[in-house]
């Protein structure tokens, strides 16, 4: 039964598009992260937030925008679309702060055309 | 920032051998680890979470060995079976607030 829900599996999106991709925890976590695995690079860390605050923003792009409307909710909408951001994106969940285990969701496949 | 080499980047053992991933760090002030296992279309399963204060941790048909001298952590899969195939990765929190470095995978395939 799966704690950590990621909507949907699999997305293919055209070239300049916009997506949302969700994700939702029942771990009664206070902390949510967004990372990103592709072919080119190793698993990436991109945002992390607390009590749906944005706590640190890896992601060099703004065109990646989390949005938190609950807080064991923390979607990432991503604007113009590039072949490039084609990777699976996890999200994951933790108790706030250090020595805290990071629980991961199984992924969203984005793949853009 | 916190830096993570793994590897090997491919192992393939036969069943019942033993199949030892290791990775370096470089921030000697990490003082706590991950190793998680991801299957195919999965998501990452957490395998361990290992302390610098424990240089020997045992799992489920895995140990932990943990080298703060070398900054070396190392993951041995004893009597491996073909359910262990999987990519393992290791992560180190790097900076921020709960930000893990992870390395960049092991696949491993264990063969009957």
């Amino acid at each position: 039964d799966p704690k950590i829900i990621q909507k949907p599996k699999y997305l293919v999106a055209v070239t300049g598009s916009e997506k949302i991709l969700i994700c939702e925890q029942y771990l009664g976590h206070n902390a949510m992260y967004w990372y990103r695995q592709s072919a080119k690079k190793p698993l990436e860390f991109m945002f992390s937030y607390s009590y749906q605050k944005l706590m640190d923003n890896q992601t060099a792009s703004s065109r990646f925008q989390p949005q938190s409307s609950k807080k064991n909710h923390l979607d990432l909408q991503i604007t113009a679309l590039k072949p490039d951001d084609s990777a699976t994106y996890f999200c994951a969940s933790s108790q706030e702060g250090g020595l805290t285990e990071v629980f991961f969701g199984k992924g969203t496949r984005l793949t853009v055309v | 920032g916190e830096q993570v080499e793994q590897r090997p980047p491919h192992l393939s053992v036969r069943e019942g051998d033993s199949a030892v991933i290791i990775c370096t760090y470089t921030d000697p002030n990490s003082y706590y680890f991950f190793w998680y296992k991801q299957e195919p279309g999965a998501g990452l399963q957490l395998l361990m979470k290992v302390f610098s204060s424990t240089e020997i941790n045992e799992g489920q048909g895995f140990t932990v060995l943990l080298n703060k001298k070398d900054k070396q952590l190392s993951l041995n899969l004893t009597a491996a079976h073909p359910g262990d195939s999987a990519v393992y990765f290791c992560a180190a929190p790097s900076g921020s607030f709960n930000k893990l470095t992870f390395g960049a995978g092991t696949r491993l395939a264990v063969c009957p």
